[in-house]
């Protein structure tokens, strides 16, 4: 069945530095995304979305990108803080059906 | 506070004796889902509800069950739980309209079943 999938299962970085954490997705009918970070014992948390008519957003201090050519969605986190340690997950939906189809995700380890 | 409330929060059990997790969202969102969420296979949709009344099956539905006869609550019931549904479940909910909107997810229920 369509799924998507991430493409590093860990990321390892420096405090200050910037993360990029990327994801494939394979249904083409998909037509909004989302990242969700996870900190431990906790329920994921809502990051930021994109629509698939869109190529870039921007949050506070996170961009997702969208490369719908590759099927191809990035979350990047501008001077990544300890607080940012979490799994992140990149999860899709496609057509009008509400199901979202999660990817495994991604741990990331910011060292202080 | 909008949120998600799911209970218990934890919870061990022997085979085979029937249990309800309960979900309930303060939002008055149409839609709500129960996830599992298993270590290498991420989270996966056990059944989803579009609104009072309408339910269906999501990825994996064998052995579990729902209900949603009021808007705000989805309990997730198994009626004779094996070791295999050892688990970390995530209930969830969204706003039909706008089309576009994230889900919003509960603390999680981590079930043992012995």
């Amino acid at each position: 069945g369509e799924s998507v999938g991430l493409h590093l299962p860990t990321l390892s970085v420096q405090e200050g530095d910037n993360s990029i954490i990327n994801c494939a997705y394979s249904n083409s009918a998909s037509d909004y995304f989302i990242w969700y970070k996870q900190e431990s014992g906790k329920g994921p948390q809502f990051i930021i979305d994109i629509r698939s008519n869109m190529d870039k957003r921007q949050g506070q201090r996170v961009t997702v990108l969208l490369n719908k050519t590759v099927k191809h969605l990035s979350l990047q986190i501008a001077a990544t803080q300890p607080g940012d340690s979490a799994v992140y997950f990149c999860a899709d939906r496609g057509g009008s059906n509400y199901k979202l189809t999660f990817g495994k995700g991604t741990l990331l380890t910011v060292n202080p | 506070e909008a949120q998600v409330t799911q209970n218990p929060r934890y919870l061990i059990t022997v085979t085979g004796k029937k249990l309800t997790v309960t979900c309930s969202q303060n939002m008055n969102h149409e839609y709500m889902s129960w996830y599992r969420q298993d270590p290498g296979l991420g989270l996966r949709q056990i059944y989803y509800s579009m609104n009072v009344e309408v339910t269906d099956k999501g990825d994996v539905p064998e052995g579990y069950k729902v209900s949603r006869k009021e808007k705000r609550n989805f309990p997730l019931i198994l009626e004779s739980p094996s070791p295999n549904q050892t688990s970390l479940y995530f209930c969830a909910s969204t706003p039909l309209l706008p089309l576009a909107r994230e889900q919003y997810f509960g603390p999680g229920t981590r079930l043992t079943v012995l």
